[in-house]
Formats: C-alpha cells, sequence, structure tokens
C-alpha cells in the first residue's frame, strides 16, 4: 500500500522560478525523506526531516513537515535546468528495520 | 562515500531463465533493499535484509527469491523469469541507525524479459 502520494504528478516551471511538492502519508512517522532520480538513475537522498522538526534547510531546499495533517512539502528556490528530475518522498513509519516507504514520485521539468 | 554497484545497467533475459541481480555495498550497512519501479506505481520493495542470511518479504515478493551470505552482497533471483518481470531493479543499503536511515542507492538494472 502506498504510504506517501505526492502531488503535482508533474510539474514544469522556467529556470529561476521556485518549484514546490507535496506529499502526504497515512500513519505516524519517525522521519520523512526526500530523493532526487534523474532519469534513468537511482535515487540520491536529498534531506531527512524528523518527526519532532517542523522546517530544515539545504542550500536551495527547504522542507517542511506538518505531522497534524501528514504533510510534507519540499521547495527548490531558484530552479536551474540541472533540478529537472523526478523527486520522491519516503517515510520511515518506526518499524526499526530501515524500511522505507516511497510516494510516486513529481517529475519536475525545469526549462532554461 | 558509500557506493553500492549492481552487476548490469541493462539486462535481455527470455521467458523461463533463471535470473541474477547482484548489488555490493562497501559502507558495512546492515540493511539492503531490493525494489522495482515502474511507470505510475513508484518504488516497490520485493525483499529486504537486516543481516546476513536474514530476510523479510517487502509488499511484492512473489515470483522472487533473495540470497545474502555476506554483509556486502544482497543477490536478487527471478527463479522463472516472465513478462511482467520486465522492469527497472533499484538495489539500497542503509544503516540501522534509529531515527537516521538514509538509504544509497545503486545505478539499478533494466531488465527485459522477452
Amino acid at each position: 500500500s502506498q504510504q506517501g502520494e505526492e502531488d503535482p504528478q508533474a510539474l514544469s516551471i522556467q529556470e529561476g522560478e521556485n518549484a514546490t511538492m507535496n506529499c502526504s502519508y497515512k500513519t505516524s512517522i519517525n522521519n520523512l525523506q526526500w530523493y532526487r532520480q534523474n532519469s534513468g538513475r537511482g535515487l540520491v537522498h536529498l534531506i531527512l526531516i524528523r518527526s519532532n522538526e517542523r522546517e530544515k534547510h539545504s542550500g536551495r531546499l527547504r522542507v517542511t513537515l506538518d505531522t497534524s495533517k501528514k504533510s510534507s512539502s519540499l521547495l527548490i528556490t531558484a530552479s536551474r535546468a540541472a533540478d529537472t528530475a523526478s523527486y520522491f518522498c519516503a517515510t520511515d513509519a518506526g518499524s526499526n528495520t530501515g524500511k522505507l516507504i516511497f510516494g510516486q514520485g513529481t517529475t519536475l521539468q525545469v526549462k532554461p | 562515500d558509500v557506493k553500492v554497484t549492481q552487476s548490469s545497467r541493462y539486462l535481455v533475459k527470455r521467458t523461463g531463465e533463471k535470473v541474477f541481480l547482484e548489488c555490493v555495498q562497501d559502507m558495512d550497512h546492515e540493511n539492503m533493499f531490493w525494489y522495482r519501479q515502474d511507470p505510475g506505481l513508484g518504488l516497490r520493495l520485493i525483499y529486504f535484509s537486516y543481516d546476513v542470511k536474514m530476510k523479510e518479504k517487502g509488499d511484492i515478493p512473489e515470483g522472487y527469491s533473495v540470497s545474502r551470505e555476506k554483509k556486502e552482497r544482497f543477490s536478487l533471483i527471478l527463479e522463472s523469469a516472465s513478462t511482467n518481470q520486465t522492469s527497472m531493479y533499484l538495489c539500497a543499503s542503509s544503516l540501522v541507525t534509529s531515527g537516521y536511515n538514509e538509504q544509497f542507492f545503486g545505478p539499478g538494472t533494466r531488465l527485459t524479459v522477452l
């Protein structure tokens, strides 16, 4: 069953604009993570936010977490063509096995 | 840096063949995972292992088995490949660290079963 569901499924913006992607989940979590996948490649970890955190920054990335609404958002500021990729949220539901449940992803296209 | 390698980037097999996908990680991670990724379905967990010789089924284990004889190596086996197993297969590894379980992924194997 899908834990994370992402919105929108696809997003197209111009270089320099901000991109916002949202993730909703169903059960309580230990942490939520965001990953990036370039076309046909493996996923790369971007950022992790713990359940007791509300906001986290890393470079041009800003992640928020609202546990009352069971949702998270990833904001990429001042986007670049190189940010074109698919972005996935993943939740750790606290099974202590290291298992993550991934959303279906948002495909971001940044036009130069 | 953590490195996760997969034995092949592209693989073409025939229906009924036995297929081995190998994954090796070099950072002494306890956990290893096999996913398949299909358009519109995201990543689905096939099997995972939290220790040598230990394995647990994920969400879609049917038609697959795994082997973990050494800590660094996790193999996915398709006993009798079928066309519906054509997919991108991704391997990942992570530490067992409570609250911080970032997964490191290999580059993926795109398997086509004819």
